[in-house]
């Protein structure tokens, strides 16, 4: 898996956006960038997933620049209840099955 | 419920007791996955199994750990003589097929351990 940089917490308030970069600039060919978010007491939970481009669903949209060294995972209007732990992942699911979550960015969100 | 499950959801032992940990996943997935979560970090790969076989344990951290899934569907992680280091969540996950067809791991909720 391709080594991930995010950053360790944000705060934002009820109805913002929250814009959350991940960096992996030695991301191999046919790795995917896919997220996962981590309420408290709760096992990780699949977000999205993406290769190129944008990518949305009814969670978030995943940004992905044509050089895919980056990455943004973009929650819109976010709650009280989007306060989670997210990870970034990089990595050909394929053959990199052993997910490596790192230490996640804590988004804390106030009303 | 369609989810992963895993029982029980707390357990706390005495240093040195033996421990047994049970992951019932989303019915029909072929590949399950244990990790182990510290306090503050992301979950840790264990092992993986592709129904009944056992096929990647190199996460496993010691040989007091053990895990087995004999029918291809539920799935129980023992811990020997256990240690303080050992208390951790331990989380299962599951997903539909073998890796190579890239769709994701569904996670249970865990097991925290406590050893005391």
């Amino acid at each position: 898996l391709a080594k991930t940089t995010q950053p360790i917490s944000m705060d934002s308030y009820e109805g913002q956006e929250v814009n959350i970069t991940c960096s992996h600039n030695n991301i191999a060919t046919n790795d995917y960038i896919t997220w996962y978010q981590q309420f408290p007491s709760q096992g990780p939970r699949f977000i999205i997933q993406g290769y190129k481009t944008k990518v949305t669903n009814e969670v978030a949209s995943l940004f992905i620049p044509a050089d895919r060294k980056s990455s943004t995972l973009s929650l819109p209007r976010v709650s009280l209840s989007d306060t989670a732990v997210y990870y970034c992942l990089v990595g050909d699911l394929s053959n990199d099955y052993k997910l490596s979550f790192g230490a996640g960015t804590t988004v804390t969100v106030r009303a | 419920g369609a989810g992963v499950s895993q029982s029980p959801r707390y357990k706390v032992a005495k240093r040195g007791q033996d421990v047994a940990l049970r992951c019932d996943p989303i019915s029909g997935h072929v590949s399950l996955f244990w990790y182990q979560q510290a306090l503050g970090q992301g979950p840790e790969f264990l092992t993986y199994f592709q129904n009944e076989a056992q096929l990647d344990k190199s996460g496993l951290p010691s040989d007091r750990f053990f895990a087995e899934r004999p029918e291809g569907s539920v799935s129980t992680l023992k811990i020997q003589r256990t240690q303080q280091e050992d208390s951790a969540v331990y989380l299962c996950a599951s997903s539909p097929s073998a890796p190579e067809r890239n769709q994701p791991q569904h996670f249970g909720d865990g097991t925290r351990l406590s050893i005391l």
